[in-house]
């Protein structure tokens, strides 16, 4: 079946210690998204590509950065995360983006630990 | 700037009674509307989805929401619960004429059905 892959699903890392998520996807989607859900609150978009075009939410931090390789894998990278970072990670894909209500597929989700 | 209200944050429900997960939505521009669900361990998934057109959508799986422009408001319904529809809820909404297909979420609302 074609889905959204996360790994790992549970990261445990130390305050300050460069960390990265991983996602994959085989639906073949040209738009990848990594949304940050904090417990109890929304899921916020922090960043998306659309093929390799790189578009950043103007609240991201710095201290998040992503990568795409290539169309099925995406990364994300927090270069010194706090105590305030630990969340679920969720990444999603979607065939296109624009205004024509395209669907978002999610993958499980990655959740960050800060110790 | 969207933003999207989750009344509920927990409703519980006996087997096989009606429900009504209420939203409502804020913006300035014409929107997409979305209903996501996610199943404890799971990703979120589309449950369904309002673009244009007749203004009630239905799920494969029994629910179904009405978009009320005047109210500003997407409540997702279901007149008989099952347990296995015991899951978190999440309303989100997109701008109709945007460029990035980014969603905002409510807060989500957990359904609980008790037998």
């Amino acid at each position: 079946d074609a889905m959204v892959i996360q790994n790992p699903r549970y990261q445990v890392t130390q305050f300050g210690k460069p960390v990265t998520l991983s996602c994959s996807q085989t639906l073949n989607h040209n738009v990848m998204y990594w949304y940050q859900q904090k417990s109890s609150q929304a899921p916020k978009l922090l960043f998306h590509y659309y093929d390799k075009d790189f578009n950043n939410e103007a609240d991201t931090p710095d201290n998040f950065q992503s990568r795409r390789p290539n169309t099925s894998f995406c990364f994300l990278d927090i270069r010194s995360p706090g105590l305030g970072d630990a969340a679920m990670y969720l990444c999603a894909t979607s065939r296109t983006s624009g205004g024509v209500g395209e669907t978002q597929y999610f993958g499980p989700g990655t959740r960050l630990l800060v110790l | 700037a969207q933003s999207v209200t989750q009344l509920d944050s927990q409703v519980p429900v006996f087997e096989e009674a009606p429900v009504e997960l209420r939203c409502n939505y804020s913006s300035s521009v014409s929107v997409y509307l979305f209903w996501y669900v996610q199943y404890p361990n799971q990703g979120l998934q589309l449950l369904l989805k309002y673009l244009s057109g007749s203004t009630l959508v239905e799920s494969i799986n029994g629910f179904e929401a009405e978009f009320n422009k005047s109210q500003t408001s997407f409540h997702l319904r279901k007149p008989s619960v099952h347990i296995s529809d015991t899951a978190e809820y999440f309303c989100a909404v997109s701008e109709s004429s945007g460029n990035t297909g980014k969603l905002i979420f409510g807060q989500g609302t957990t359904l609980q059905v008790k037998p």
